[in-house]
């Protein structure tokens, strides 16, 4: 069954401690793994699309990273007000489509 | 990156009303759109794919009776619950996919609706 599994379910950091978010995923043919931070109450805003295994990406303090089995996201010196749920998601093609399914995210507070 | 505007961004209707959600592209024309479903703190759940010009495709245990989309132009889509009932109030949230990036896959997001029935 295609799978996308993000862990933690919630992540408490100090400001400036840095830690990393992982998803990883079961789907087969890989179109695309995608993070998106979302503000309660908000529709979730659109960070990074990776595509291949190896590939980065940066912005800000945020920096994400793609594997055959898993992306992580890494947060640099966080600060109070990248405190959000960060959702993956996973695309895969299939005949006539393709297919989007979300993780249930990472919920992080960064206490000043 | 694209915007979506999603209307209203909360309602609150009687029981056995029906409620119209609109979800617009504002910079970009988007011939597929995508409902989704949020609970609280749970992931988003795809209720739909919406097909401009042409019907709706449901996700499986999704009702098509219940939750009427309409796909009437490349920038608007509308959801309209029907009936609506207490176990219909949730965070109804679009995307959408920018048909000039067709080949990259980023979902743009509305801002959500949440919606509470009494």
């Amino acid at each position: 069954e295609d799978q996308v599994t993000q862990s933690p379910e919630a992540l408490r950091l100090q400001e400036g401690e840095s830690s990393s978010l992982n998803c990883s995923y079961t789907v087969s043919g890989l179109r695309g793994l995608f993070w998106y931070r979302q503000d309660p109450g908000k529709g979730p805003e659109f960070l990074f699309t990776l595509y291949s295994a190896g590939e980065e990406k940066e912005k800000e303090r945020l920096k994400a990273t793609l594997t055959k089995k898993e992306s992580f996201l890494h947060i640099t010196a966080p600060k109070p007000e990248d405190s959000a749920t960060y959702l993956c998601a996973v695309q895969w093609g299939y005949t006539g489509g393709f297919k989007t399914i979300f993780g249930a995210g990472t919920r992080l507070f960064v206490k000043a | 990156g694209a915007v979506v505007s999603q209307h209203p961004s909360w309602v609150i209707c009687k029981s056995g009303t029906s409620v119209k959600i609109e979800c617009r592209s504002l910079d970009f024309q988007a011939t597929t759109m995508f409902w989704y479903r949020q609970f609280p703190k749970q992931s988003l759940m795809l209720m739909a794919t919406s097909n401009e010009g042409s019907k709706a495709t449901y996700e499986q245990g999704v009702e098509k009776d219940k939750f009427l989309i309409n796909h009437a132009s490349l920038t608007l889509s509308t959801l309209t619950v029907t009936s609506a009932h207490p176990e219909d109030s949730s965070f109804y949230i679009c995307s959408a996919r920018d048909v000039r990036g067709a080949g990259t896959g980023e979902l743009f997001f509305g801002e959500g609706s949440r919606l509470t029935v009494l």
